[in-house]
């Protein structure tokens, strides 16, 4: 099992330019999950989806829309990067939100915007 | 404004020693606060959790002390070792919520 994988590991935009990051799971789970990642702030939960086809907005949607038209995977698409969305992105996956089941974590991507 | 504060932002061990990260957080619906542990390069990963229905949860030498009533919840590594240098998290979750720390850089030091 590969577990969650990310895709691109590292990307630089220049402002205004649009970019998706693919995450992918090989576990079966039902909940996916984008975060950001900044020094001093912890992870910030961007959007989720609760399974394929469905997605929510978490703390901090502005500039980001998603979409998991498969199960096993879940995009995260910058329309018209900005340089406040220089950060590492990480995706996760889980089998379920109830119960607390433990959020498994890709390895990151990390986005410089110029 | 920051849900779940964290502190020290860093913090330098010797090994053998006892390393202590403190959590805060406000929400009482707060029901389930787990740790995470980041290398530099990976994504974080689940170290050790625990309900506000008991006050300590040990997992080896990670050990979660959990106040209720101060809303206040540390993480305790003892003989804390080099390959326990890392980023740890601290997190609150809600059924369909979860607000993580700023994180602390622990250093061991051999």
């Amino acid at each position: 099992n590969a577990g969650v994988t990310q895709t691109p590991k590292f990307r630089v935009l220049k402002t205004g330019q649009s970019m998706t990051l693919l995450c992918a799971q090989d576990m079966n789970h039902e909940y996916m999950y984008w975060y950001r990642q900044d020094p001093g702030m912890g992870l910030r939960l961007i959007h989720y989806s609760v399974g394929e086809g469905t997605t929510a907005k978490g703390e901090v949607p502005d500039g980001y829309n998603v979409s998991r038209l498969k199960k096993q995977n879940f995009l995260l698409g910058l329309e018209s990067a900005a340089p406040s969305q220089t950060s590492v992105y990480f995706c996760a996956s889980s089998y379920a939100a109830t119960g607390y089941n433990e959020q498994f974590f890709g390895p990151g991507t990390r986005l410089t915007v110029l | 404004q920051q849900q779940v504060k964290q502190s020290p932002q860093s913090l330098i061990v010797q090994k053998g020693g006892i390393s202590i990260i403190n959590c805060a957080y406000e929400n009482t619906a707060f029901d389930y606060f787990p740790w995470y542990q980041q290398f530099p390069g990976k994504g974080p990963a689940l170290l050790i959790a625990i309900r506000p229905d008991v006050s300590e949860k040990k997992e080896g030498r990670f050990t979660i002390s959990f106040n209720k009533s101060a809303k206040q919840f540390s993480l305790h590594i003892m003989d804390s070792q080099p390959g326990d240098s890392a980023t740890y998290f601290c997190a609150a979750r809600t059924t369909d919520d979860m607000r993580f720390g700023a994180g602390t850089r622990l250093t061991v030091k051999p």
